[in-house]
């Protein structure tokens, strides 16, 4: 079974420039999470989707954005990249996204402002 | 107070010893509870789930839950260098319905 995959695995963007990333998840998961991890800050919790819908949000401002599609696929979007967004992004998918059902984590995409 | 803490290491243990790593959590109703490894440069990996109050096996590794106390224990017996990585204790939030993770413990394994 094919795992959680990300693209690109890297991206290098100007402050200001628009971003967006891509994640399949395992097949039949149905809910997929976005993540930041940073070193100082850890792993936060972007938001997540299930069945198209966003279901949760972390404290991210409005510039992080995303969507999921029919087929569970789900995209992020950072608009007016600013240098502290700098990190790698991870997606992870899970079958419900409920507690009894662990998250699976893709490659991720590291992200570097200049 | 943080909802997941971990002590951020290193933690440093001889090839062959156990390692213990340890996590508190914040929300008294959570039920769900992971381990994760992360090798410097990689994504988290699933080691372990438990749910349950006690002791959960699996090979090498031993996971520990105990809801009262609000803590959650990682042990890694025979530990070996290719252990050597940051350990992630993540929780379901039964309030907030979503995954939290600790800062991570980083574990290194001297041969």
């Amino acid at each position: 079974k094919a795992g959680v995959t990300q693209t690109p695995r890297y991206l290098i963007k100007t402050r200001g420039q628009q971003v967006t990333l891509s994640c399949s998840p395992i097949s039949g998961h149905r809910s997929v999470s976005w993540y930041q991890q940073t070193p100082g800050q850890g792993l936060q919790f972007l938001f997540e989707y299930f069945s198209e819908t966003q279901r949760n949000k972390g404290n991210f401002p409005g510039r992080f954005s995303g969507r999921q599609f029919s087929n569970s696929r789900s995209e992020m979007n950072v608009s007016t990249l600013e240098l502290g967004d700098s990190a790698l992004y991870l997606c992870a998918s899970s079958l419900e996204g409920a507690g009894n059902s662990p998250l699976h984590f893709g490659n991720g995409t590291r992200l570097t402002v200049t | 107070q943080k909802e997941v803490e971990q002590n951020s290491g290193p933690l440093s243990v001889p090839e062959g010893a156990i390692a213990s790593l340890n996590c508190t959590y914040s929300d008294r109703g959570s039920q769900s509870f992971f381990w994760y490894r992360q090798y410097s440069g990689k994504s988290p990996e699933l080691i372990m789930s438990i749910y349950s109050n006690g002791d959960k096996e699996d090979g090498r590794f031993t996971a520990q839950l105990n809801k009262a106390s609000q803590y959650v224990s990682l042990l890694i017996r025979d530990s070996q260098p290719s252990d050597s990585a940051t350990y992630l204790c993540a929780v379901f939030l039964n309030y907030g319905q979503n995954f939290v993770f600790g800062p991570g413990t980083r574990l290194s394994v001297l041969p």
